[in-house]
């Protein structure tokens, strides 16, 4: 079946990096572009980052341009999100997703929690 | 960027009585493929959200048959038959014609 495992996460000052990862199982990974979003607490969803099943194309949303690189390893299943510069703003639990067919996204890890603060 | 619009933002429902949602977009979603993108989302208190429906009205795998979607071009509908207990939660439409927005996410609950 398939499993998104997700590891990084935790307290981090502003200005300061983080570094997420989700280990992928259950499917050929390097069959899928993936995508990172995230849920600031008590709020909605928020696109954040997508790479290309072959790692050709990323884009990023306004916000995380110019601070985050997402980032796989397509021979180790794993996607990355590397988080440089962060902000108070950023604080919120972050999942990775696959991007299934007909623009499905299909499986979702299971959320990792970032929080800066000082 | 395109603007998703849910409406009730709050639903209170009986159980086994049905619940309706709507989402608007602010501008067509139909892409140049021909194909709408537009799916819903569950996400139970506590838990990641997960896909019930994608392009517009195909249930994903193991998604119960009293979830149902409808809609084109900007209005869109997601209907639940009979709410169960398991269907507390919140539900966000997204759209992924052109890269990825959600809704605000409308809460449902039981009376």
């Amino acid at each position: 079946q398939v499993q998104l495992v997700q590891s990084g996460g935790g307290v981090v000052q502003p200005g300061r990096s983080l570094r997420l990862s989700c280990a992928a199982s259950g499917f050929t990974f390097s069959d899928n572009g993936m995508h990172w979003v995230r849920q600031a607490p008590g709020k909605g969803l928020e696109w954040v980052a997508v790479i290309w099943y072959d790692g050709s194309n990323k884009y990023y949303a306004d916000s995380v341009k110019g601070r985050f690189t997402i980032s796989r390893d397509n021979s180790k299943n794993t996607l990355s999100l590397q988080m440089n510069s962060l902000r108070v703003e950023d604080t919120a639990v972050y999942y990775c997703v696959r991007w299934g067919p007909d623009r499905s996204w299909d499986y979702w890890g299971q959320g990792t929690l970032v929080t800066v603060s000082s | 960027d395109i603007v998703m619009t849910q409406t009730p933002l709050s639903s209170p429902v009986t159980l086994g009585q049905p619940a309706s949602i709507s989402c608007r977009s602010s501008q067509s979603l139909v892409h140049s493929d021909g194909n709408t993108y537009l799916n819903w989302l569950q996400q139970r208190p506590g838990q990641p959200p997960r896909l019930l429906i994608y392009k517009v009205s195909n249930r994903f795998s193991g998604v119960p048959d009293r979830f149902s979607g409808s809609g084109a071009g900007t209005d869109f509908t997601l209907k639940i038959s009979r709410v169960e207990a398991e269907d507390v939660g919140v539900y966000y439409c997204m759209q992924a014609t052109q890269q990825w927005t959600f809704g605000q996410g409308t809460r449902v609950e039981i009376k």
